[in-house]
Parts: structure tokens; C-alpha cells; sequence
């Protein structure tokens, strides 16, 4: 079945460094892929997608591209602040499957001053 | 605020004891999912309604069930509760039930099973 691996927290990074945070996945057909942001107490916010093979997602200063190649939709931002602190969650769906996503493990980043 | 409701925030329960979760969709959202967060599991789907049919079924297990009503607000019902039931529970929504579309996740409800 399709799944989601991403690295494990969690992340320390000093404000304005640089965010990478590794997903790949397995997927029979061709899915959809999504990073989402937990903050402390809420729900799964959609942080951003992409559809296709070599779409671009970006919000908020984060980006991804989804690599058919490598299997692998990798989040990076430039410049990290204290407020980005939160769990990140790689996803998928199989749209020919119905619109259910299959979450990565997650990964906690953590923003000092 | 993501437009989605769930009722209640925090349940404490025993185990053996049976609990009804609520989810309120968006407005105009038809299809309605069921996730579980867990330490073990981490975030898993458990079912998906759309216009009050059942969908997709994931990891649901038997002692669980749901279900969407005419108004298009669902029900997560779990019975027999157990320790490792304890966990977070979302519901998520989105307008249709196939292809890339949004989903948008209310903020939980939190389940103690003691």
C-alpha cells in the first residue's frame, strides 16, 4: 500500500537558518502530496501542495517540489523563525482511491532565538 | 479557525464504556473524514462519508463505527473502549470525494480511556 517516510525529529535550529525536512514516499498510482503544520494544541493546518510530477508548492516562505524521480517531496524554507516552531506532517493521497491521505510520521522543528 | 467543529474537546472515560464524538463540516463540504492520532499509530484514517454514504474505510477497527446524517454533520461511536483507544481524534472535511481536493481538519477532540 502507499506510504510516507520522513525524517525524525526532532529539529533544533537557531532563528533565520536554513529547513530542510526529507519525506518520500511509495505510491501504485499517481498521488497527490501535501505537507501539513500542527501547532501546539490545534488541529492539521494545510501548509501547502502540489498535484503533479514537478509542481511547486510554496506558503508562507516554504516550498517543496514533488520529484517523481527520487519519489520525494522535501520541505525547505530559507530563513526559519520562532514562530515556525510546530510539527510538520508529510502527506499523500490517491485521488483514484478517494481523497484519504496517508500521513508521514511527522517531524518536530524547534526555533530558538 | 479551519470551519470545521468537533464535540466534545476532552473525554475522560473507563474502559468498557462507549463514547460518541460529533464532527460539523465546513459549509458546503460533502465528504467528512475520520483520522486517529496516536503515539503507537501516529496519524491514521480511520473512514470517510460523503453525502452520507460511506466512502473509504482505513484502519477502522471493529468496536468502532460512524456515520453522516442528512445535515451532513458525522458521528464517530466507539465502544468497548480500551486503553489504546486513548488518542486524538479528527475529522476532517472537504467539498468533493475524489481528486485533489482540500481537506480541512477541525481541532480534535482528545480521548482519555483510563
Amino acid at each position: 500500500g502507499d506510504s510516507v517516510t520522513q525524517m525524525e525529529g526532532p529539529v533544533t535550529l537557531s532563528e533565520e537558518a536554513f529547513l530542510t525536512i526529507n519525506c518520500t514516499y511509495t505510491a501504485t498510482g499517481y498521488p497527490s502530496l501535501f505537507w501539513y503544520v500542527q501547532y501546539p494544541g490545534e488541529g492539521l493546518q494545510l501548509l501547502l501542495k502540489a498535484t503533479k510530477a514537478d509542481d511547486k508548492g510554496s506558503n508562507k516562505g516554504f516550498e517543496a517540489t514533488y520529484r517523481k524521480e527520487t519519489t520525494s517531496f522535501h520541505l525547505e524554507k530559507g530563513s526559519v523563525q520562532v514562530s515556525d516552531s510546530a510539527v510538520y506532517f508529510c502527506a499523500l493521497s490517491d485521488w483514484n482511491a478517494g481523497n484519504m491521505l496517508t500521513f508521514g510520521g511527522g517531524t518536530r522543528l524547534m526555533v530558538k532565538p | 479557525d479551519s470551519g470545521v467543529t468537533q464535540t466534545p474537546k476532552h473525554l475522560i472515560t473507563a474502559t468498557g464504556q462507549r463514547v460518541t464524538l460529533r464532527c460539523s463540516p465546513r459549509s458546503g463540504d460533502l465528504s467528512v473524514y475520520w483520522y486517529q492520532q496516536s503515539l503507537d499509530q501516529g496519524l491514521q484514517f480511520l473512514i470517510q462519508y460523503y453525502n452520507g454514504e460511506e466512502r473509504a474505510k482505513g484502519n477502522i477497527l471493529e468496536r468502532f463505527s460512524a456515520q453522516q446524517f442528512p445535515d451532513l454533520h458525522s458521528e464517530l461511536n466507539l465502544s468497548s473502549l480500551e486503553l489504546g483507544d486513548s488518542a486524538l481524534y479528527f475529522c476532517a472535511s472537504s467539498v468533493g470525494a475524489d481528486g485533489a481536493y482540500e481537506q480541512y481538519f477541525g481541532p480534535g477532540t482528545r480521548l482519555t480511556v483510563t
